[in-house]
């Protein structure tokens, strides 16, 4: 089946740095990927899209420059979170939706981003 | 704007009961599919439901949908403890000219079952 990876798993960075989370589709190319942000015990909520070779599309109310998202390839897309402060500590999870919808949508495992 | 809700958003039940959680969603839809959650976790895939009138069933877990009604469920048959987590529907608005396909998640089901 489709796996998506997602690294790294836990990370624990100082506010004013910068952390780059990665999401890869192993098996399958990703014409789509999704990231999402998880607070405890709430739902997914849609960060951005981005598909290989263009600009993300964010949702409304996410900042584009600091949550910079690049999708170079059709298995790699990568989330920085730049200058990170402590309210954007989180769980990230990224999606990945294969060409055609053949995969549906398989999700990474997760990060847990702690700014200290 | 497409909304799904979920009921009930908290759960807790006793093993070897039986109960439903309930998906409402605002618009015509081309897939929902469900997904359970244990803390710490990522998203585990449970159910894909494509046409009207589809039921999957994995172990104790039954899922329905009714596109005519806007509404899936997820049915538990004489719930175990490792059923306990939160379960998740979510709504395939389908490919957008401008977005694409994307998929909008309900707040969730928090599922606890006692023994």
């Amino acid at each position: 089946g489709a796996v998506v990876s997602q690294h790294p798993s836990r990370v624990i960075c100082k506010s004013g740095t910068s952390v780059k989370i990665e999401c890869r589709s192993l098996d399958f190319q990703a014409t789509t990927m999704f990231w999402y942000r998880q607070f405890p015990k709430k739902s997914l909520m849609l960060m951005a899209t981005s598909n290989e070779g263009s600009k993300a599309t964010y949702e409304q109310g996410v900042e584009k420059d600091k949550f910079l998202i690049n999708h170079a390839s059709l298995t790699l897309s990568t989330l920085t979170v730049t200058s990170a402060h402590p309210e954007d500590s989180s769980f990230y999870i990224c999606s990945a939706e294969g060409r055609g919808r053949i995969y549906g949508y398989t999700f990474g495992s997760g990060t847990r981003l702690t700014v200290v | 704007e497409l909304k799904v809700e979920q009921n009930p958003l908290f759960l807790s039940m006793q093993e070897g009961k039986n109960y439903t959680i309930y998906c409402n969603y605002s618009t015509t839809s081309d897939r929902l599919y469900w997904y359970r959650q244990d803390p710490g976790k990522s998203l585990e895939s449970l159910f894909v439901l494509l046409s009207n009138g589809a039921v999957k069933q994995e172990g104790r877990l039954m899922a329905s949908l009714d596109t005519k009604a806007r509404l899936s469920t997820l049915h538990i048959t004489a719930a175990v403890h490792d059923l306990s987590a939160t379960y998740f529907c979510a709504v395939d608005v389908g490919p957008r000219e401008t977005s694409g396909s994307r998929l909008t998640f309900g707040e969730g089901t928090q599922l606890t079952v006692n023994p």
